[in-house]
């Protein structure tokens, strides 16, 4: 069982919909969880972080994080074209805040 | 400082072959990290420095791979006698405090390697 789990998708969603990414995690030690968006030949850039239970807004994206059953979303509002890209999930479970554990990324397509 | 810097970004080499990574992080982090990278998988931890001290090396760093970083600054990633299967991303990265105070992971633009 791989430590992080993401659907490889692709998911399209057409502009102006909300996509909806999910990420699975198997090790419950886990503090902290991110979410990154990397494009096709570029490096991964982070969007978002949250440490705790609950939902995280920031601007068009909302990161909700669920210990209990070790699960993390991430919601994209209004999602326009300029998102297509890769977003990656990863997790961090110690004190070396950046040595990431990231699933293999779900491919988002938003079709105008 | 624009970022972490990554050099050479693209690097064609024949199988057996040694090739070497430079990255140089942003000035006052002091935490740099190496992840590699396969079309259509997230990255995977390497290892990592805090300064000069390399203080975890991942089970996927064979025998062939050597990390450095000499003074705290710039870090070498170096592949001795390269296989197909070494063909890849790889990612320096390095942390500070983001706007929001918190630990932010910064990545390079990567080096990509292609072995022959």
């Amino acid at each position: 069982q791989k430590e992080v789990e993401q659907n490889s998708g692709p998911l399209s969603v057409p502009e102006g919909a909300i996509a909806s990414l999910n990420c699975t995690y198997s090790d419950r030690v886990s503090q902290s969880f991110f979410w990154y968006r990397q494009y096709s030949g570029k490096s991964p850039e982070l969007i978002m972080s949250i440490y705790s239970n609950g939902d995280k807004e920031d601007g068009r994206f909302t990161a909700q994080l669920n210990k209990a059953s070790q699960y993390v979303s991430l919601l994209i509002r209004d999602s326009q074209p300029s998102d297509s890209a890769t977003y990656l999930c990863a997790v961090s479970g110690g004190t070396s805040y950046g040595k990431l554990t990231f699933g293999q990324g779900t491919i988002l397509t938003v079709h105008p | 400082d624009t970022g972490v810097s990554q050099d050479p970004r693209h690097k064609i080499t024949k199988r057996g072959q040694n090739v070497t990574f430079r990255c140089d992080p942003i000035s006052e982090h002091n935490r740099l990290y190496w992840y590699r990278q396969t079309l259509g998988q997230g990255p995977e931890f390497l290892t990592y420095f805090q300064n000069e001290a390399q203080l975890e090396k991942s089970r996927l760093l064979s025998d062939r791979f050597s990390a450095e970083r000499p003074k705290g600054s710039f870090s070498t990633l170096e592949i001795q006698r390269t296989e197909q299967g070494d063909s890849a991303m790889y990612l320096c990265a390095s942390i500070g405090q983001g706007a929001s105070g918190a630990n932010v992971l910064t990545f390079g633009a990567g080096s990509r390697l292609t072995v022959l």
